[in-house]
């Protein structure tokens, strides 16, 4: 059983330009979750997702950033315009149900702008 | 305040030694706590729940004082392997899948 898909695993991007990451839950997985880690910091929650829906997307920045996670295919945490304060690895991680549920995690997309 | 609070280490003992440390919690509200460890900045990996009566799985016992808002780690007979970054976690309640995750804790066990 494979466990949660993200890639690409490391994204360079220059400053202006968007950024695209994919998450492929686990097999059997219906909600998926987005968490930032910066340099020296803990994972922060971004966004909760099911299929087509945003659960709680309160961990989001108010602009340039969208979540989404469509009937068919991978989930996709989107930033337009980069910053370099954008520059942080980026989880993913999944779940069967919510709520209390062990979330499992993905290798993570670890993005520098440039 | 941060949410979850760690203190950073490093925490540098030869193999087969004890060690722990805590992590405290600045919402009373908290409800759910686990340990997660993190490989060189790989993806965290659950280690173990935490509950209220403490609990103990091989040589990692988790303890949780609600009073004080704090948990720990304790790990015996440190192996090499046990070399990682230790993370704190808690959620609320009110929205457990929001897990809020401390800063971590190094350990580095040396032969």
């Amino acid at each position: 059983n494979a466990g949660v898909m993200q890639n690409p695993r490391h994204l360079v991007r220059r400053r202006g330009q968007e950024a695209r990451l994919r998450c492929s839950p686990m097999k059997g997985h219906s909600h998926v979750y987005w968490y930032r880690q910066l340099p020296e910091e803990g994972l922060k929650f971004m966004v909760y997702l099911q299929k087509e829906n945003i659960i709680d997307e309160s961990g989001m920045p108010k602009e340039r950033f969208s979540a989404e996670f469509p009937k068919e295919g991978p989930s996709i945490l989107r930033i337009q315009q980069v910053v370099r304060g954008d520059s942080a690895a980026y989880f993913c991680a999944s779940s069967p149900g919510g709520g209390k549920e062990s979330q499992y995690f993905g290798p993570g997309t670890r993005l520098t702008v440039l | 305040r941060k949410e979850v609070e760690q203190d950073p280490g490093p925490f540098n003992v030869p193999e087969g030694a004890t060690v722990a440390f805590n992590c405290t919690y600045s919402n009373s509200a908290s409800q759910s706590f686990f340990w997660y460890r993190q490989d060189c900045r790989k993806e965290p990996k659950l280690l173990m729940s935490v509950y209220s009566s403490g609990n103990e799985d091989g040589r990692f016992t988790a303890q949780l004082n609600r009073a004080s808002q704090y948990i720990s780690l304790l790990i015996r007979d440190s192996k090499l392997s046990d070399s990682a970054t230790y993370l704190c976690v808690v959620s609320l309640r009110s929205n457990d899948y929001k897990l809020s995750f401390g800063a971590g804790t190094t350990v580095t066990v040396r032969a």
